[in-house]
C-alpha cells in the first residue's frame, strides 16, 4: 500500500503570496490533518478533515484553510504569506481519525520557506 | 502552556543498552497516547501507543509504560541499535472528542556503536 505523499516537497515563497499544498492519504483513509513543524514550537495541529468536512481546528489564524475532495485528497492554503511561516507542514491520514483512536500515519512534509 | 513535555531535549546511550525516554503531561482528559520516530527530512513514523486503559504496550524491542496518577509515559527501547538513532516524539489525544495530536517537543537519542 502507498504511503502519504505529499507535493511538492520543496516551495519557496515570498511575503504576501499565497500558497497550496497538497495531500494524498493511504487509500482507504478518511482522515487527513494538517500539522506545522518549527523549531521553536515543534510540530502544531493545523485542522482535520473527515469525509469532505473540517472536523477540528487548531489554534491558527484564518489565513491558513484547508479542503478535503471526494477522494479524500487535501490540499491546504495559505494567504498572505508572513516570514514567520516558513516551517515543514505535515499531513497525516488515518481510516476513521483520532476521535477513533487510530494511530496517524504522517507523509514526509512540504518545506515552506518564505523570503 | 505546554499539554505535553519531554523535558530531555537529547540522550546518549550506547549500543546493546536501554534507552528511556520520559513524557510528561498535564490534561488529565488525554486517553490516548503516542510515539513517533522521525529522521530528518521525513515524517514522523508512528513506533508504538498506549490507551488509558492500559499501563504497558509492548512491541518487539520497544515498550510503553503510563502512568496515569503520575501523568508520566515512558518508552523503553531494549536493546538499543545505532538505526535507533532519530528523534523521538510522545504526542497526546483526547480522541472521545478531540480529533487532534498534542506533541511533545521531541527527544534527540543517539545510540553509539
Amino acid at each position: 500500500k502507498a504511503g502519504v505523499t505529499q507535493t511538492p516537497r520543496y516551495l519557496i515563497k515570498t511575503r504576501g503570496q499565497q500558497v497550496t499544498l497538497s495531500c494524498s492519504p493511504i487509500s482507504g483513509h478518511r482522515s487527513v490533518s494538517w500539522y506545522q513543524q518549527t523549531p521553536g514550537q515543534g510540530l502544531q495541529f493545523l485542522f482535520e478533515y473527515f469525509s469532505e468536512t473540517q472536523r477540528n481546528k487548531g489554534n491558527f489564524p484564518g489565513r491558513f484553510s484547508g479542503r478535503q475532495f471526494s477522494n479524500s485528497r487535501s490540499e491546504m492554503n495559505v494567504s498572505t504569506l508572513e516570514l514567520g511561516d516558513s516551517a515543514l507542514y505535515l499531513c497525516a491520514s488515518s481510516p476513521l481519525g483520532l476521535a477513533a483512536y487510530n494511530e496517524q500515519f504522517f507523509g514526509p512534509g512540504t518545506r515552506l520557506t518564505v523570503l | 502552556d505546554q499539554q505535553v513535555k519531554q523535558n530531555s531535549p537529547s540522550l546518549s546511550v550506547q549500543e546493546g543498552r536501554i534507552s528511556i525516554l520520559n513524557c510528561d503531561y498535564t490534561n488529565s482528559m488525554f486517553d490516548y497516547f503516542l510515539w513517533y520516530k522521525k529522521y530528518p527530512a521525513e515524517g514522523p513514523t508512528f513506533l508504538i501507543s498506549i490507551s488509558s486503559i492500559k499501563d504497558k504496550n509492548e512491541d518487539g524491542r520497544f515498550t510503553v509504560f503510563l502512568n496515569k496518577s503520575a501523568k508520566h509515559l515512558s518508552l523503553h527501547i531494549v536493546p538499543s541499535q545505532p538505526g535507533d538513532s532519530a528523534v523521538y516524539f510522545c504526542a497526546a489525544s483526547n480522541g472521545g472528542s478531540q480529533g487532534n495530536l498534542i506533541f511533545g517537543k521531541g527527544t534527540k537519542l543517539s545510540v553509539k556503536p
